[in-house]
């Protein structure tokens, strides 16, 4: 069975760091391309970033360019978000995904974690 | 970036009845398009991808279809548990984008 746990949400002041990281179980996560996903309150689904199986290529949102590191650890079988410079508008539930399909770009997410909610507040 | 803008924001329906929701693109995203269920308090759900493939274990009652920039998600005969919140999303082009959404409530 696909489980994937995110943890590291929290309150932080605004200009603040958290990490994020999603524990993933029941599939091989190296082959597997992951995104975070994020929900503001009251608001849809955003797309935050992306990487591919191997971490060797990164997409991100232009919010959070420069600001967010999306990263791996195959061993671990982690997913990781450091969010540096955190503002009020990144308060948001940060969801990991996982892609449809193995060593593929295939950019859809079949399976979702429940969710860390971050809060940038001071 | 590709703007995905759904329709209508709310529908209100009754059980039995059948559900017809719109993702426009601002721009041809081919058949490059999925959609999800999310209810609150719950992770996201895929039940369509590539436009009118069903994911795995998505009840046949729901149905994708479209191209280019017209698509329609449709749920023939709601039940109690699709009474949901739907967003659509493209994967043709960074940065991935997610419509604003469509709830279905009861009537």
């Amino acid at each position: 069975e696909v489980q994937l746990l995110e943890s590291g949400g929290g309150l932080v002041q605004p200009g603040g760091s958290l990490r994020l990281s999603c524990a993933a179980s029941g599939f091989t996560f190296s082959r597997y391309a992951m995104s975070w996903v994020r929900q503001a309150p009251g608001k849809g689904l955003e797309w935050v970033s992306a990487i591919s199986g191997s971490g060797g290529s990164t997409n991100y949102a232009d919010p959070v360019k420069g600001r967010f590191t999306i990263s791996r650890d195959n061993s671990k079988n982690t997913l990781y978000l450091q969010m540096n410079s955190l503002r009020a508008e990144d308060t948001a539930i940060y969801y990991c995904a996982k892609c449809l399909t193995a060593h593929s770009s295939n950019w859809y997410y079949d399976f979702w974690g429940q969710g860390t909610l971050v809060t940038v507040s001071s | 970036e590709i703007v995905l803008t759904q329709s209508p924001v709310t529908l209100s329906l009754s059980p039995g009845e059948r559900a017809t929701l719109s993702c426009r693109a601002s721009q041809s995203v081919g058949s490059y398009l999925a959609w999800y269920q999310h209810k609150p308090g719950q992770a996201p759900s895929l039940l369509i991808y590539d436009a009118s493939n069903r994911a795995t274990g998505i009840p046949a009652r729901f149905s994708g279809s479209g191209s280019g920039t017209d698509f329609t998600l449709s749920i023939s005969s709601l039940e109690p548990e699709d009474f949901a919140v739907y967003y659509c999303q493209q994967r043709l082009n960074w940065p991935l984008t997610f419509g604003g959404g469509t709830k279905v409530e009861i009537k």
